[in-house]
């Protein structure tokens, strides 16, 4: 099963708001609430701010949201910090005996 | 505050057997998959497999399942990762993670290793 799809690059200013998508298939994201986001930075193992779809674990701060729409799942960073400078990572459930997919991973830059 | 450290060897050789280990602090193997994920230099993730404490059940990436065998040490709460036969594609950062679904499917990878790099060269 093939890596979801996300775009290499997003940036925005600070307090502006940016969209990640991360595009899948029947196979994964538009068949399963088991969509995961994981922030990376630099030389640090990855952490994660969002599960099943749209929920956050305890700790990340609320302009962090999720959404998903067909086989396509969003990640939505309102209110753009420096601090949120990072490599941005989804990941879904699958049908297949391959049961995690990673998506190809969102620089995103603060300009 | 449950926290994930994992070592083992750095550096192999082309057909050589890789090692790694998780021990887990502060928690138990109980109820959660014990899972290895890597990610090759400036690539992204990929989930290697999983083994889930429940009957020791695991579940691997089809295109390492092969050559990958995940363990559990309960006396000692750690958990293990081998992968053999060794090629320059295997040079990755591997990250020991836990896996939690609430008891129903589909789970998210809330715990994390500090991550080791494996580099193999001859």
């Amino acid at each position: 099963q093939s890596a979801l799809t996300q775009p290499p690059s997003v940036s925005g200013s600070p307090r502006q708001s940016v969209t990640i998508s991360c595009t899948g298939s029947s196979s994964n994201i538009g068949i399963y609430n088991r969509v995961s986001w994981y922030q990376q930075a630099p030389g640090t193992a990855p952490k994660l701010i969002i599960y099943e779809v749209s929920k956050r674990p305890s700790g990340v701060p609320d302009r962090f949201s999720g959404s998903k729409s067909g086989n396509t799942a969003s990640l939505t960073i309102s209110g753009l910090q420096a601090e949120d400078e990072a490599d941005y990572y989804c990941s879904s459930y699958t049908s297949s005996s391959i049961l995690y997919v990673f998506g190809t991973g969102t620089k995103v830059t603060v300009l | 505050q449950v926290q994930l450290q994992q070592w083992g060897a750095g550096l192999l050789k082309p057909s050589e057997t890789l090692s790694l280990t998780c021990n887990v602090h502060g928690g138990s193997l109980s109820d959660y998959y014990w899972t290895w994920i890597r990610q090759p230099p400036g690539g992204g993730l990929e989930w290697i497999g999983e083994i889930y404490r429940g009957g020791g059940s695991t579940n691997y990436n089809p295109s390492l399942k092969s050559r990958v065998i995940i363990s559990l040490d309960m006396f000692n709460n750690q958990f293990s990762l081998k992968l053999t036969s060794v090629t320059a594609a295997d040079t990755a950062v591997y990250y020991c993670a836990r896996g939690d679904d609430f008891g129903d499917y589909g789970a998210h990878f809330d715990y994390w290793g500090q991550g080791t790099l494996v580099t193999v060269s001859s």
